[in-house]
């Protein structure tokens, strides 16, 4: 059972560029969630989505990222115009869907991460 | 708002016993965990424990919290040069459950043979 699958695993863009980050979750498990490393700090959560639901978006930036995770195929985080704060390593996690009323203890299974450079 | 907080580095002797420690400030927290990044890997969930207990052992593992200090530690007894890594604390806060987690800045642990 292969694990959290991203990629590309290191991706340059110049500035005003697009960045495209995928992320294939582990077989059986229709939530995903973003986080985003900023060097020298941990990670923040950016977005949680089951299969084309965007659940909670509260730590996205409101302006150039979109996330989505379509009926079929990886999840999609996608960045327009990069800037150079945009630099950072984007990790992708997955779980496998639990009913609401059920002790909460969902195991998150993370990716290696995109290492996102932007020149 | 949430905060957590980490020393980003540690170093122990092979054979020792290894602390790490972490503090965090919201005090709603239903779960916290300690997660493991090897170089070039994802992170890796090593443990964690509900924040009704005080105390977890999981075979080197042991997971103490103080709930009045808001204070997690981890030790890891008899360290190895394969639990060389960086290790995340984290916190839940998601309404659902542990969904969103806020992580701590990590701490490399370093073993000197």
């Amino acid at each position: 059972n292969a694990g959290v699958m991203q990629n590309p695993r290191h991706l340059v863009r110049r500035r005003g560029q697009e960045a495209r980050l995928r992320c294939s979750p582990m077989k059986g498990h229709s939530h995903v969630y973003w986080y985003r490393q900023l060097p020298e700090e941990g990670l923040k959560f950016m977005v949680y989505l089951q299969k084309e639901n965007i659940i909670d978006e509260s730590g996205m930036p409101k302006e150039r990222f979109s996330a989505e995770f379509p009926k079929e195929g990886p999840s999609i985080l996608r960045i327009q115009q990069v800037v150079r704060g945009d630099s950072a390593a984007y990790f992708c996690a997955s779980s496998e869907y639990r009913d609401r009323g059920r002790m909460a203890n969902e195991k998150l299974f993370f990716g290696s991460g995109t290492q996102l450079s932007v020149l | 708002g949430e905060d957590v907080e980490q020393s980003l580095f540690l170093s122990v002797r092979e054979g020792d016993s290894s602390v790490i420690n972490c503090t965090y400030t919201d005090s709603s927290s239903t779960y916290l965990y300690w997660y493991k990044q090897e170089p070039g890997a994802g992170l890796q969930l090593l443990t964690y424990i509900f924040s009704n207990m005080d105390m977890k052992q999981d075979q080197r593992l042991t997971v103490l919290l103080n709930k009045k200090d808001k204070h997690l530690s981890l030790r890891i007894a008899d360290t190895q040069t394969g639990d060389s890594a960086i290790y995340f604390c984290a916190e839940s806060t998601g309404s659902f459950g542990n969904e969103k987690l806020t992580f701590g800045t990590g701490t490399r642990l370093t073993i000197i043979p």
